[in-house]
């Protein structure tokens, strides 16, 4: 079975802090896919990065960045000057390459507040 | 389109009525998937779509769920007799054979009364 924590429900900052959502993850399998999604109020879900289980570079883009850690099982994600418009919810997710279904299953989510 | 496209947005619905929720998906994209995401929650995998292949339909929570897809493109979730615990957002996603790329759409928001 497959499983993904984000044990952080909440989280509030000021605008042009840096914050760290946090994402952990159990698969059996080797090959395996992770997700990050920003859902803002407006409610769709919006694709920020995936990462595959064979490549362990961090990820820099603008203002996003992503740390894959296999040997702790995590995949940790950060937002640097942190901005007003950053303020949404964040849900890690996993997908592993076995199974009949290629379907995701997502962390409970971290709601991100990011005041002015 | 160019994106995934549900209808309605919202819907208000009586206790005991059935339901359809519609899902449109990106041209071309082979797979379709619909979650559920109830207030606070995380998203649950309901159903998903593959071509020409037998759904996969693990994640249905009871059998008053169905979907269906017709021509390989739209996909209509329908809940029957719906009860309270059924309000939630229903969210479509649909992504190319062989990628793992999902594209979801802004979803339903469902409120049984």
């Amino acid at each position: 079975a497959q499983k993904v924590t984000q044990a952080q429900t909440e989280i509030s900052v000021v605008e042009k802090e840096d914050v760290t959502l946090d994402c952990v993850y159990e698969t059996r399998d080797t090959t395996y896919y992770l997700f990050w999604y920003k859902q803002p109020p407006s409610g769709e879900l919006v694709f920020l990065i995936r990462r595959n289980s064979f490549d362990e570079q961090n990820e820099i883009s603008g203002r996003y960045s992503w740390n894959f850690q296999k040997s702790t099982s995590s995949f940790n994600f950060t937002i640097t000057a942190s901005q007003v418009v950053d303020s949404a919810v964040y849900f890690c997710a996993l997908r592993t390459s076995s199974g009949s279904a290629r379907q995701l299953t997502f962390g409970s989510g971290t709601q991100l507040t990011v005041l002015p | 389109g160019a994106g995934v496209s549900q209808s309605p947005s919202n819907k208000v619905t009586e206790k005991g009525k059935d339901v359809e929720l519609r899902c449109d998906p990106i041209s071309g994209h082979t797979a379709l998937y619909w979650y559920r995401q109830s207030l606070g929650q995380g998203l649950e995998f309901l159903i998903y779509f593959q071509g020409n292949s037998a759904p996969d339909k693990s994640g249905l929570p009871s059998d008053r769920f169905s979907a269906e897809r017709t021509g390989g493109s739209v996909s209509t979730l329908t809940i029957q007799r719906t009860q309270q615990e059924d309000s939630a957002v229903y969210l479509c996603a649909s992504s190319e054979t062989g990628t793992y790329g999902y594209t979801f759409g802004s979803g339903t928001r469902l409120t049984v009364v």
